[in-house]
């Protein structure tokens, strides 16, 4: 079945540890985004990347790092640097271009929990 | 910069009653307008979507009218039911570069026999 993968769902981390959230699509999208939700709030852009070998900064970038090697795969590391790292994390995929009402799909989502 | 406001919540209804989510925006040129809901521990499904003024999304019973004159994209149901509970977020995409979302601050819902 055609959709994006997130893994794992759930994982703990010990402060100072570096942590990799694996992201992948299957739907041919050229644009690929990492959204961070924290309890009861909304989304927040940590990075995207509209192709492959290239990405940008969201508005919470910092202590986070992403590659784009294969336009199927997006991964995510959160790093030491990233003082409050607990939330649920979204990986989220479209298709380039202005088309107009070009829909953006979401995986699953990947819990992390420092502890 | 481009922002999205919704009701706040939490919002508890009664089976069967009749549902709006206010959704107000501000952007710069002509969004594409989103609803996403996202069901307990689970990522987010777009409900509906709407690409130009006065377009309506509709989709399981609900609906959204983009309406410019008013910045907003109110989403309704006419009569709710316990499976519709969850949280409901309202969102733009930006009309240039790489297309962003940007989400309002969602609103839980809960619908009651």
């Amino acid at each position: 079945d055609g959709g994006i993968t997130q893994s794992p769902k759930y994982l703990f981390r010990k402060e100072g540890q570096n942590v990799t959230l694996s992201c992948e699509q299957n739907l041919n999208h050229d644009a690929m985004y990492w959204y961070r939700q924290d309890p009861g709030q909304g989304l927040r852009l940590i990075y995207y990347s509209q192709i492959v070998n290239d990405f940008q900064k969201g508005d919470i970038a910092e202590g986070y790092s992403v590659s784009r090697e294969k336009k199927e795969s997006f991964p995510l590391t959160v790093t030491s640097a990233q003082k409050n790292p607990t939330a649920f994390y979204l990986c989220a995929s479209k298709f380039s271009g202005a088309r107009p009402g070009n829909t953006i799909y979401f995986g699953e989502g990947s819990w992390l929990t420092v502890v | 910069g481009n922002s999205v406001t919704q009701m706040e919540g939490p919002v508890t209804l009664s089976e069967e009653a009749f549902l709006t989510i206010n959704c107000t925006y501000t952007a710069t040129g002509y969004p594409s307008l989103f609803w996403y809901v996202q069901y307990p521990g689970e990522g987010l499904q777009l409900l509906l979507k709407a690409t130009k003024a006065d377009d309506k999304g509709s989709n399981k019973g609900f609906e959204a009218t983009y309406r410019k004159e008013t910045t907003s994209f109110h989403l309704e149901k006419g009569s709710v039911q316990v499976s519709d509970s969850a949280v409901y977020f309202c969102a733009l995409s930006e009309v240039q570069g790489a297309q962003k979302l940007v989400f309002g601050q969602g609103t839980r819902l809960t619908i009651n026999p």
